[in-house]
């Protein structure tokens, strides 16, 4: 069964610190995607990263980092000097390739508050 | 290029009524997801549409169904509302090949009250 695990509820940071949201994943399969959605308070879901199982690079895109290591079941995200706009909650979510085109599975999210 | 549209943004509704909701997926995309997220359950999957077909269904009752018309615009429906139901409602659009893992757009949401 796949499942996917964010244990960080809600996180409060100051603003211009570091900040890094955690998340396990458990599938059976081995081809798999990893996605890090933002839903800000308006709604939608941004897509942020999507990552392959094969692929285990880390990547940074500006002050966003993302750490994917398989043997830890893990793919975390990480927010450089953290800016007032990145509050928001967050959402990584793991869609697997039993079938083609599977639905995504979605941790419960952290919402993440950077305070002036 | 214009995003996905969903309509209306806010609903309230009483109980055993029912509800149709509407997504405009981005142009050329031909896959629609519906997601229905509560503070309890979070986002959980609801059904998706591909080519005016069923492709996966959540574990979700019978009252919960949808549809996808010729444009790719696709509505879904919630028969005999129970108050359980108040969520939000997400639909998610992507190209929907069978290159899996295309990332999916998603649109504002539907709030949805019954009372």
């Amino acid at each position: 069964a796949q499942k996917v695990t964010q244990a960080q509820t809600e996180i409060s940071v100051v603003e211009k610190e570091d900040v890094t949201l955690d998340c396990v994943y458990e599938t059976r399969d081995t081809t798999y995607y990893l996605f890090w959605y933002k839903q800000p308070p308006s709604g939608e879901l941004v897509f942020l990263i999507r990552r392959n199982s094969f692929d285990e690079q880390n990547e940074i895109s500006g002050r966003y980092s993302w750490n994917f290591q398989k043997s830890t079941s893990s793919f975390n995200f990480t927010i450089t000097a953290s800016q007032v706009v990145d509050s928001a909650v967050y959402f990584c979510a793991l869609s697997e390739a039993l079938s083609g085109n599977t639905p995504l599975v979605f941790g419960k999210g952290t919402r993440l508050s950077v305070i002036a | 290029k214009a995003g996905v549209t969903q309509t209306p943004r806010y609903l309230i509704k009483t109980r055993g009524q029912q509800v149709t909701l509407s997504c405009s997926p981005i142009s050329g995309h031909r896959s629609v997801s519906w997601y229905q997220q509560t503070p309890g359950q979070g986002l959980q999957f609801l059904f998706e549409y591909f080519s005016e077909t069923q492709r996966n269904k959540g574990n979700f009752p019978g009252r919960f169904s949808g549809r996808q018309f010729s444009n790719s615009r696709s509505e879904m429906n919630v028969s005999t509302l129970e108050l359980g139901d108040s969520a939000l409602y997400l639909c998610a659009s992507s190209l929907g090949g069978r290159d899996f893992g295309t990332e999916a757009f998603f649109g504002q949401g539907t709030r949805l009250t019954v009372v």
